[in-house]
């Protein structure tokens, strides 16, 4: 089954305190992107990534790091976390197609409290 | 600077029929629907492109005025299963950077 998967679906973790968050797709996609969703401000970008060893920042990239060794997985790194962090958070991938123009597919979300 | 939906939120009876609005400040090159049900993942609906192209859903439709840089989704006939928060996503120039609007919360009641 084509799926994009996300490790852990939910994380309580303190202020400071280091984090990764795994996403991993098994659809051979070039394309992966990071977002978080907080009530009222919808989905928002965080980093993306074109191949392995290819990324950009995405919107809202303060406080985030990511890394792509391997087409399938993106991990996000949170290196000192803060309560501002606080939010649910989605995996993403795309084939890419003409122009890059492909639907999404969305991982369950992870939602982090950072207390 | 992400794109503005309108109207922020809508109810509907069921089979009534329904239109979100998504503008934006900045040029765009492809403008990508979603619909996230409560609880779950965005999910894709339609993608629409410069110079007309469509992608997408068979049941909803969509439009997109380049040169007033907006788009508008329309829901016909609206079913149950159509309540979610749906999100317009502004592409400028490729998929992978998106920036979401704030979303429309629909509710489609019996």
């Amino acid at each position: 089954e084509a799926q994009v998967t996300q490790n852990p679906r939910y994380l309580i973790t303190v202020t400071g305190k280091k984090l990764t968050v795994t996403c991993s797709q098994n659809m051979n996609h070039e394309y992966m992107s990071w977002y978080r969703q907080d009530p009222g401000l919808g989905l928002r970008q965080i980093y993306y990534s074109m191949n392995v060893e290819v990324t950009d920042k995405g919107d809202v990239p303060e406080g985030y790091k990511v890394s792509r060794k391997e087409k399938r997985n993106f991990p996000l790194i949170l290196e000192s976390p803060s309560p501002n962090q606080t939010s649910l958070y989605f995996c993403a991938s795309t084939r890419g197609g003409t122009g890059g123009y492909a639907e999404q597919y969305f991982g369950p979300g992870t939602r982090l409290t950072v207390t | 600077q992400q794109p503005v939906q309108s109207p922020q939120a809508v109810i509907l009876r069921e089979g009534e029929d329904a239109v979100i609005n998504c503008s934006s400040s900045k040029a765009l090159y492809s403008v990508h629907w979603y619909r996230q049900k409560h609880g779950e993942a965005p999910v894709f609906l339609m993608i629409l492109l410069k110079g007309g192209e469509q992608k997408g859903h068979e049941k909803i439709s969509a439009s997109f005025n380049e040169k007033k840089q907006q788009s508008s989704l329309y829901l016909t006939a609206s079913q149950l299963s159509y309540s979610g928060t749906y999100f317009c996503g502004r592409s400028g120039g490729s998929n992978y950077k998106l920036t979401f609007g704030k979303g429309t919360l629909l509710t489609v009641n019996p």
